[in-house]
């Protein structure tokens, strides 16, 4: 089946560093995918919708120019925490899905845990 | 009122229950429909996807009631091994390009 693989799993960085956070569709080519973020005993809220070839959509409240979202082929996405502070502090899951194929799910990555010291 | 609501629960209920989650979408237009589980700390992983005449995966059985706009999750002879958070997933209207989460619903089995 589909598979979503993200990296790194856990990263722990110094408050004003930046973080690239990767994320590969292995066996499917993803046009779109979604990144979110989930604070301990959260929902999982969606940042931005990453497009392949164009800007990445954002959510209502998030910082485009914190987050930064590269999608330059059709099977990776990258997420940018830049100048990263303690309250950036969370767990980030990437998804992706087969458009091509018919009601496919999203499958997710196996998120990042972020640890801002 | 949001697009997709679950009741947040928590359901704490004994080894071998059976346990019913509702989750209610408000677009009418909506059209694939999914079940997720996740467990503390990890990814949310599928379970099963919903179909208009309902399907059954061993002891999960899902339904689609279109006029009520909700899908239901039925957990049979439940297992310790089914605690976890149970996500409501549904593709916002005709377009493919968002969907929406519920907030979840947990679940703890008892020994």
């Amino acid at each position: 089946g589909a598979v979503v693989s993200q990296h790194p799993s856990r990263v722990i960085c110094k408050s004003g560093t930046s973080v690239k956070i990767e994320c590969r569709s292995l066996d499917f080519q993803a046009t779109t995918m979604f990144w979110y973020r989930q604070f301990p005993k959260q929902s999982l809220m969606l940042m931005a919708t990453s497009n392949e070839g164009s800007k990445a959509t954002y959510e209502q409240g998030v910082e485009k120019d914190k987050f930064l979202i590269n999608h330059a082929s059709l099977t990776l996405s990258t997420l940018t925490v830049t100048s990263a502070h303690p309250e950036d502090s969370s767990f980030y899951i990437c998804s992706a899905r087969d458009w091509g194929a018919y009601n496919s799910p999203l499958h997710f990555g196996n998120g990042t845990r972020l640890t801002v010291t | 009122r949001k697009e997709v609501e679950q009741d947040p629960g928590p359901f704490n209920v004994p080894e071998g229950a059976t346990v019913a989650f509702n989750c209610t979408y408000s677009n009418s237009a909506s059209q694939s429909f999914f079940w997720y589980r996740q467990d503390c700390r990890k990814e949310p992983k599928l379970l099963m996807s919903v179909y208009s005449s309902g399907n059954e995966d061993g002891r999960f059985t899902a339904q689609l009631n279109r006029a009520s706009q909700y899908i239901s999750l039925l957990i049979r002879d439940s297992k310790l091994s089914d605690s976890a958070t149970y996500l409501c997933v549904v593709n916002k209207g005709s377009s493919a390009s968002k969907i929406i989460f519920g907030s979840g619903t947990r679940l703890s089995i008892r020994p």
